[in-house]
């Protein structure tokens, strides 16, 4: 059965502080992982990874994806309060998305 | 204007009435979705079709149908609303991309449904 499981399910952290977001993947015909940003609201989309190794930036985000090992990272330096949401990752299986339960982020002033 | 757009934005209803959820893209995408959310499960796949000819049952189909009209249109139907139906439900639209591999996803504001 496919799954992807994201952790921690939550995280508080102050401004400032670095996060790290972890999720590992099973899928069957694995394609490509994806990370997306919920504010209460439609998931917006930050990175596609589908190369091992290859670190994607973005500001202050970067991803990376590990095929051997079957996992990613989100990683968000210097947080800030517009920071707060929840992260989903998804797998990408014969073109559907798998997702996680998704990580909330609290980033306190 | 919203590149994916849904209709409508919030309902309410009762047990056992038919629900028409409504999805349309201008974004020019062959690929569209259907997901419903709940709190601390993510998102789960309902239906997906890949064409207009092409409609495909996703993880958790059991109780919805769908259709697609044209290749801007997707629509959801609750047959028979039941409680356990209440969620947030969003449409995406994807393309293919020229590696062959399925472009990201883009998600409609979506749909607050409230089965009572």
């Amino acid at each position: 059965e496919d799954k992807v499981v994201q952790s921690p399910l939550s995280l508080v952290v102050h401004e400032g502080d670095t996060v790290t977001l972890n999720c590992s993947y099973e899928v069957t015909n694995f394609r490509s992982l994806l990370w997306y940003k919920q504010e209460k609201k439609a998931p917006t989309f930050l990175f596609m990874l589908t190369s091992s190794g290859i670190e994607k930036k973005s500001g202050r985000l970067s991803s990376i994806l590990d095929k051997k090992e079957l996992f990613s990272i989100l990683n968000i330096t210097a947080t800030q309060t517009g920071d707060s949401a929840v992260y989903l990752c998804a797998a990408d299986s014969w073109g559907k998305l798998q997702f996680g339960a998704g990580t909330q982020v609290v980033v306190t002033p | 204007d919203a590149d994916v757009t849904q209709t409508p934005r919030n309902r309410i209803t009762k047990t056992g009435k038919r629900i028409m959820l409504e999805c349309s893209q201008t974004k020019g995408h062959d690929r569209m979705y259907w997901y419903r959310q709940d709190p601390g499960l993510g998102l789960r796949l309902i239906y997906y079709s890949f064409d207009v000819k092409d409609i495909n049952k996703g993880e958790i189909s059991d109780g919805y149908s769908v259709s697609r009209q044209a290749q801007a249109k997707f629509s959801l139907s609750l047959e028979s609303a039941i409680p356990n139906q209440t969620a947030l439900y969003f449409c995406a639209t994807s393309d293919l991309g020229t590696s062959g591999r399925n472009n990201e996803q883009f998600f409609g504001p979506g749909t607050r449904l409230t089965v009572l």
